[in-house]
């Protein structure tokens, strides 16, 4: 039983297309996170939202949007997909504000 | 803003030695330190954690030490097995954000 479910785990899509990578936590959990890790695998926070409302931004082109339906589900929508995009993203989920954060398989996105 | 830098960046021991791997951060209302094992295509996952109010903990053959004076804090694994080898990161956490901050990896091989 999957604690943080991301589908799809592979996407490979053409520079300009738009895409949704989507998540979803069956931990109970308050808050939950994107993460992008690049090829040399640095792990740099991209959102966060908190029962529902968006608390952390970072410094993100506006092309990639959040979403959060529920306090269980967080997608992520990318507009106007770029080279620079490919990477893989992670969602995660925790209880405790930042605390224990627990991650999804992850989506390895390839723009060609 | 909070900052962690982690060395080194790739480790090679011997199996059964001991690893350490270092890190520091930036800002001094951070309280939560834990660590991630990131096997090959795997998602990051947590190994061990210590907050503050703690200077040492252990967890079999992992151990974490934090010193607050010096803003530094070390993964230590004894005994090192195969199966360690993979890429580990420290994060660290402010009590007043929601926000973990990822140290950039350490690549551990264990040789046989």
């Amino acid at each position: 039983d999957t604690a943080v479910s991301q589908t799809p785990k592979y996407l490979v899509t053409q520079m300009g297309n738009d895409k949704s990578i989507k998540c979803e936590q069956n931990l109970g959990h308050d808050t939950m996170y994107w993460y992008k890790q690049d090829s040399k695998k640095f792990l740099k926070i991209m959102f966060s939202y908190n029962n529902k409302e968006l608390i952390i931004n970072e410094t993100v082109p506006n092309r990639f949007s959040p979403k959060s339906p529920d306090k269980a589900h967080l997608n992520l929508h990318i507009n106007s997909l770029e080279l620079g995009d490919s990477a893989v993203y992670f969602c995660a989920s925790s209880q405790d504000g930042g605390m224990s954060a627990f991650f999804g398989q992850g989506t390895r996105l390839t723009v060609v | 803003g909070e900052n962690v830098e982690q060395h080194p960046s790739t480790l090679s021991v011997q199996e059964g030695d001991s690893a350490v791997i270092k890190c520091t951060y930036s800002d001094s209302a951070s309280n939560y330190f834990p660590w991630y094992k990131q096997e090959l295509g795997k998602r990051p996952q947590l190994i061990i954690d210590i907050r503050s109010n703690v200077g040492e903990k252990k967890d079999q053959r992992i151990a974490v030490t934090l010193n607050k004076t010096a803003k530094h804090f070390s993964l230590h694994i004894t005994e090192t097995q195969p199966e360690d080898s993979a890429v580990y990161f420290c994060a660290a956490r402010m009590d007043s954000s929601y926000k973990l901050i990822f140290g950039s990896g350490t690549r551990l091989l264990v040789r046989p």
